[in-house]
């Protein structure tokens, strides 16, 4: 079975352009998370949606940070405009229910450079 | 607010010797959930053990084993005849038991394996 999948693994931009990261969650999940992680801020929430709807987003940095998940296989994190401080990796996770005593599966990350 | 701390930021063991990570939560919640996540330097988080707070008996899997003491809100990570491949970042993490379960991250531990 396949794990949750990113894409892209690796992207570079300049600041001010528009950034799109993708998610698919594991077949099955009805939660899906997006985490932050930078080395000043560690591993940081961003998102959160159960059934397609977004439940938490209270870590969405700022305005300039949009999530959505038009469908239970298909999620995006956007960035627009993307800054230099934006520079992190950034993780999909999916979950059965999104419980507590659900555990989360990671999906590889994105690594974000923007120059 | 949940917070998890991993007071050793590096940690080091021989080849095949025991080691104990550390870590400390605090939350005033009596059902919550605790995870170690490794990530190795290909940057997937994948999930090594989880412990139910309910449960009094030690999660084990395999050669990684915790130690859940509940009242003194810790949670270490005890990783057995230790290989080069355990060599990760070893992140431990809360979830509460109720509600949406987000994950609250510790800022990790670097292991080194010296062969």
């Amino acid at each position: 079975d396949a794990g949750v999948i990113q894409s892209p693994r690796h992207e570079v931009t300049e600041m001010g352009q528009e950034v799109t990261l993708r998610c698919k969650p594991i077949s099955g999940h009805n939660s899906l998370f997006w985490y932050r992680q930078t080395m000043m801020r560690g591993l940081e929430l961003l998102i959160y949606f159960n059934n397609n709807v977004p439940i938490d987003d209270s870590g969405m940095p700022e305005d300039r940070f949009s999530a959505k998940m038009p469908n239970a296989s298909f999620s995006t994190l956007k960035i627009q405009p993307s800054e230099p401080r934006d520079s992190a990796v950034y993780f999909c996770a999916s979950s059965l229910f999104g419980r507590g005593t659900d555990t989360q599966y990671f999906g590889p990350g994105t690594r974000l450079t923007v120059l | 607010a949940q917070t998890v701390t991993q007071s050793q930021p590096e940690m080091s063991v021989q080849e095949a010797e025991t080691v104990t990570l550390s870590c400390t939560y605090d939350t005033s919640e009596s059902d919550y959930y605790l995870f170690w996540y490794k990530q190795p330097p290909s940057r997937q988080m994948i999930l090594v053990i989880r412990q139910e707070a309910y449960k009094q008996q030690n999660a084990t899997e395999n050669r990684f084993s915790v130690n859940f003491q509940k009242a003194a809100k810790s949670f270490s990570l005890k990783i057995s005849d230790s290989q080069l491949g355990d060599a990760a970042m070893y992140f431990c993490a809360y979830s509460p038991g109720t509600g949406a379960n987000n994950l609250f991250f510790g800022t990790g531990t670097r292991l080194t394996v010296i062969p």
